[in-house]
């Protein structure tokens, strides 16, 4: 079973909507919660840290359900330059590594 | 600012060749870490490093070496290369494990 799992999508959706991605995590030792965006042929970097009570950055949201295991990101007003695969990251207590998801594929549409 | 820095960005091996994939950064970050990308499988550790001197596994060390004489470097070293090893190598940086992880550009691989 894999550490961390996303629906790979892709996921098309037109300019200003409003599309969230779910993420499930098998350990539930898991600490630490991350969304990571990789636009084609670059380098992850990092969107936001995932916080228990929730956090938000502008239009993005990221939500933690440690009972059920899963992380979700939601994005509104969706601009073009969201177009980019979107990683879920988990560690695990007492671990220094982070575990990724596939990735779910976002393009917006104009 | 360079951040993460890998060389070379493509490389075409052939079948037993060896290489090494350099990784270099310069924000004094203690851990760092070697992943490859394949599609469908996401980023998997190959090795990683919590300061000089001291390597250790990831989920897929088979057939890679690595060291850690520095602080900023952390070479990957294919032994024999494999057409299984055609992969987008990364490296990473970040200050402890848990912190922001920093990624180099990538190195596209392809072993014929």
């Amino acid at each position: 079973r894999k550490e961390v799992e996303q629906d790979p999508g892709p996921f098309n959706v037109p300019e200003g909507a409003t599309v969230a991605f779910n993420c499930t995590y098998s350990n539930s030792a898991s600490q630490s919660f991350f969304w990571y965006r990789q636009d084609c042929r670059k380098e992850p970097k990092l969107l936001m840290s995932v916080y228990s009570s929730g956090n938000e950055d502008g239009r993005f949201t990221a939500q933690l359900n440690r009972a059920s295991q899963y992380i979700s990101l939601l994005i509104r007003d969706s601009k073009l330059s969201d177009s980019a695969t979107y990683l879920c990251v988990v560690r695990q207590t007492g671990a220094n590594n982070l575990f990724f998801g596939t990735g779910t594929r976002l393009t917006v549409i104009p | 600012n360079a951040g993460v820095t890998q060389t070379p960005k493509f490389q075409v091996l052939k079948t037993g060749q060896s290489m090494t994939l350099q990784c270099a950064q310069d924000m004094n970050h203690e851990y760092m870490s070697w992943y490859r990308q394949d599609p469908g499988m996401g980023l998997r550790l190959i090795h990683y490093s919590v300061g000089a001197g001291i390597t250790d596994q990831g989920e897929v060390p088979n057939g890679y070496n690595v060291s850690r004489s520095t602080t900023e470097d952390f070479p990957l070293r294919l032994l024999s290369a494999a057409p299984s090893q055609t992969s987008v190598y990364f490296c990473a940086s970040s200050y402890g494990g848990a912190g922001e992880a920093f990624f180099g550009q990538g190195t596209r691989l392809t072993v014929v």
